[in-house]
């Protein structure tokens, strides 16, 4: 069965790039039909929508975020990954890869969630 | 985008009945039949309860239902138990071509 992984830094300084992988396992990232997603949590908070890109290569990003947020993938890695450039105190969070179905939130698969602190 | 409007908390007895709502916009759960539902414990993942509005996927209890007015969603639990405690958030589909999830509740089995 499909199983994803996040991977990456615990620990970024402020200003600086948070970088995260999220590896599909069990499946291929090229499956037709898949929004590849990530989600975040922020200490004691609700879920935050981060963006998703669509098995063709196609990016849609929350609003508030957009102007800082990459989400790529890498196929031959079967990987998925999250750049969020600028970071602040205010992007502490744990941070989640997803599968969506269709595209209308439909998150039936999930990663276990990375935390990642932002601290110099 | 503003996050999805619900209670910050319900609670209610086991085998009694609770409605959490999720407050939106005619550009999110108006406008949509895109309303999910998630079951958080944490340090775990969240889970789907509830798509579309009102669909639960295999393996959901049907104590779990869900219904949309408007611009407000609701979930349902009913025969509540005591694994149901856990934050519940709910989800929508947005004229911005993006998601936006609501603030979370938290249920208390009493």
């Amino acid at each position: 069965q499909v199983q994803l992984q996040e991977s990456g830094p615990g620990l970024v300084k402020p200003s600086q790039t948070l970088s995260l992988t999220c590896t599909v396992s069990g499946g291929s990232i090229s499956s037709s039909g898949y929004y590849w997603s990530w989600i975040r949590q922020h200490p004691g908070k609700g879920l935050e929508w981060i963006g998703y890109i669509y098995y063709s290569g196609s990016t849609y990003y929350n609003p508030s975020l957009k102007s800082r947020v990459t989400i790529s993938v890498d196929t031959s890695k079967n990987q998925f990954s999250l750049k969020l450039s600028s970071v602040t105190a205010a992007d502490t969070a744990v941070y989640y890869c997803a599968r969506d179905s269709l595209g209308y939130g439909d998150y039936y698969l999930w990663g276990q969630g990375t935390p990642v602190t932002v601290s110099s | 985008q503003s996050a999805l409007t619900q209670p910050a908390s319900v609670s209610g007895s086991p085998g009694q009945s609770i409605t959490i709502s999720c407050t939106g916009t005619s550009s999110d759960v108006g406008g949509y039949n895109y309303v999910s539902w998630y079951q958080h414990h944490p340090g775990k993942a969240p889970k789907l309860m509830i798509y579309d509005v009102s669909n639960r996927p295999s393996g959901v209890s049907d104590r779990f239902s869900g219904s949309k007015s408007g611009n407000t969603a609701s979930l349902t639990i009913s025969g509540l138990q005591a694994e149901d405690e856990a934050d519940y958030y709910c989800s929508s589909y947005t004229s911005s071509s993006s998601l936006v999830f609501g603030g979370g509740t938290k249920l208390t089995v009493l």
